[in-house]
């Protein structure tokens, strides 16, 4: 069974610091990894994807996410936090074609001035 | 514009009356899924549907039906609504561009249900 686990529900960093949000995942077959975003009272919004192409996947918005088999992980990353960043952040895995989304728990990020 | 529309955004209901969700994408889409979000639970999927007729159980189905009868619509439908329905709900679509699948799904604005 697939699972994804998001480490820390909460984040705060300082505007123009490093961003670091956290995804491990458990797949038994080669998986196809997400990471969306929730601002306040809106859908999400797909920030980036790694479907076993190149393993570092830059997204939107200046996020960037590196895919790393043997630890299992597929962290978040932007070199430098802008106030509107602020949102809630999922990691999701996927092994199958139209299957279903796994979701992590999510983590909320602010960003303070 | 490619869009996952629902309907409607909020509602605000009683234990026991029926109601339904509708959900509607312009992408041609084969794939579509409705999930729930609860605080710290993330979003789990409750139904999904591989095409027209083709549906199935996700992760937490129980009090929910769903129905595929035209590609572009997923219709969510609770029977007899209870409050531990009270929940956001997302509806989402996937399917090809050209002969490529992909594997993202497109989601919609949410809908906020309260059951009371």
């Amino acid at each position: 069974a697939q699972s994804v686990t998001q480490l820390g529900s909460h984040v705060s960093v300082s505007e123009g610091a490093l961003v670091l949000l956290r995804c491990n995942y458990s797949s038994s077959v080669p998986p196809y990894l997400f990471w969306y975003v929730q601002y306040p009272n809106q859908g999400l919004q797909l920030l980036l994807k790694y479907t076993s192409a190149a393993t570092l996947v830059k997204g939107i918005n200046g996020f960037e996410a590196e895919f790393k088999k043997s630890e299992t992980s597929f962290h978040l990353t932007k070199p430098s936090a802008h106030m509107s960043d602020a949102a809630e952040y999922f990691c999701a895995v996927s092994v199958s074609q139209g299957g279903k989304l796994i979701f992590g728990q999510g983590t909320e990020l602010s960003v303070k001035p | 514009e490619a869009q996952v529309t629902q309907n409607p955004r909020y509602l605000i209901t009683v234990t026991g009356k029926k109601l339904t969700v509708t959900c509607s994408q312009n992408m041609n889409h084969e794939y579509m899924s409705w999930y729930r979000q609860d605080p710290g639970l993330g979003l789990r999927q409750i139904y999904y549907s591989m095409n027209v007729e083709v549906t199935d159980k996700g992760d937490v189905p129980e009090g929910y039906k769903v129905s595929r009868k035209e590609k572009r619509n997923f219709p969510l439908i609770l029977e007899s609504p209870s409050p531990n329905q009270t929940s956001l709900y997302f509806c989402a679509s996937s399917g090809t561009s050209g002969r490529i699948y992909e594997y993202e799904q497109y989601f919609g604005p949410g809908t906020r249900l309260t059951v009371t």
